[in-house]
């Protein structure tokens, strides 16, 4: 299995709604990746998980909540967003933080979120 | 953060070479060069990366100058679906943290029949 799975591909939620995206992945890769995509712009980092440990934290507004509940899996708890919070969210995995293969993603097709 | 500066578009002929440059001045020594593309409603993709050697694989082969402050991603025979977003990025490496990538502007490559 060398891919990056994404869920739900498509999500529309209001302002006040509570709701998570899930990523998952089946390859032995320990390091684990959120960024953001707005159309048109590159992918920004927003978290980075080494070993089911937050690593890296790009100052993301705390309305965004990651976890990592195993090596495997990869969730973004989502919380009264705003409209410009809507956007490509794209999953990524990689063997590691540092080593051969470190920094080659995987990355998943992406869940795209709608902020009403 | 070492940054990166691409040109915004390229247009290539089906079935020659595709020459993407990229130019990172102020890369420190031991800072990686990647190289990732994405096409359209897909994911990013890792084509290639490299520290100061010139690399090749079945995809791309990279080239970085001896001064490594510029480099270029050449696609050897490019096809209608190497159509996509080239980005070149400089490996941020954090102690403690780890490597971290991130993406520049990158550059829209439309190859043409």
């Amino acid at each position: 299995d060398t891919e990056v799975t994404q869920t739900p591909k498509h999500l529309v939620m209001g302002m006040t709604n509570k709701k998570s995206l899930k990523c998952e992945q089946h390859m032995g890769h320990r390091a684990m990746y959120w960024y953001k995509q707005k159309a048109k712009k590159p992918p920004e980092l927003m978290f980075v998980y080494s070993y089911e440990k937050l690593s890296i934290n790009e100052s993301v507004p705390s309305r965004f909540s990651p976890e990592c509940p195993n090596s495997s899996l990869l969730n973004l708890h989502l919380h009264a967003l705003q409209p410009e919070d809507s956007a490509l969210y794209l999953c990524a995995s990689s063997p590691g933080l540092a080593g051969v293969g470190a920094n080659v993603l995987t990355f998943g097709a992406g869940s795209r979120l709608t902020v009403l | 953060d070492a940054k990166t500066t691409q040109p915004t578009s390229m247009d290539c002929a089906e079935g020659r070479a595709a020459n993407l440059p990229c130019n990172h001045s102020t890369i420190s020594g031991n800072e990686y060069v990647y190289w990732y593309r994405q096409i359209h409603s897909q994911g990013p993709q890792y084509i290639i990366h490299g520290l100061k050697n010139n690399e090749t694989n079945e995809m791309a082969s990279l080239i970085i100058t001896e001064d490594r402050k510029s480099s270029t991603l050449i696609l050897p025979h490019a096809t209608l679906r190497d159509t996509a977003v080239y980005y070149c990025i400089v490996r941020v490496w954090i102690y403690n943290q780890g490597g971290k990538l991130i993406f520049g502007q990158g550059t829209e490559l439309s190859v043409k029949p």
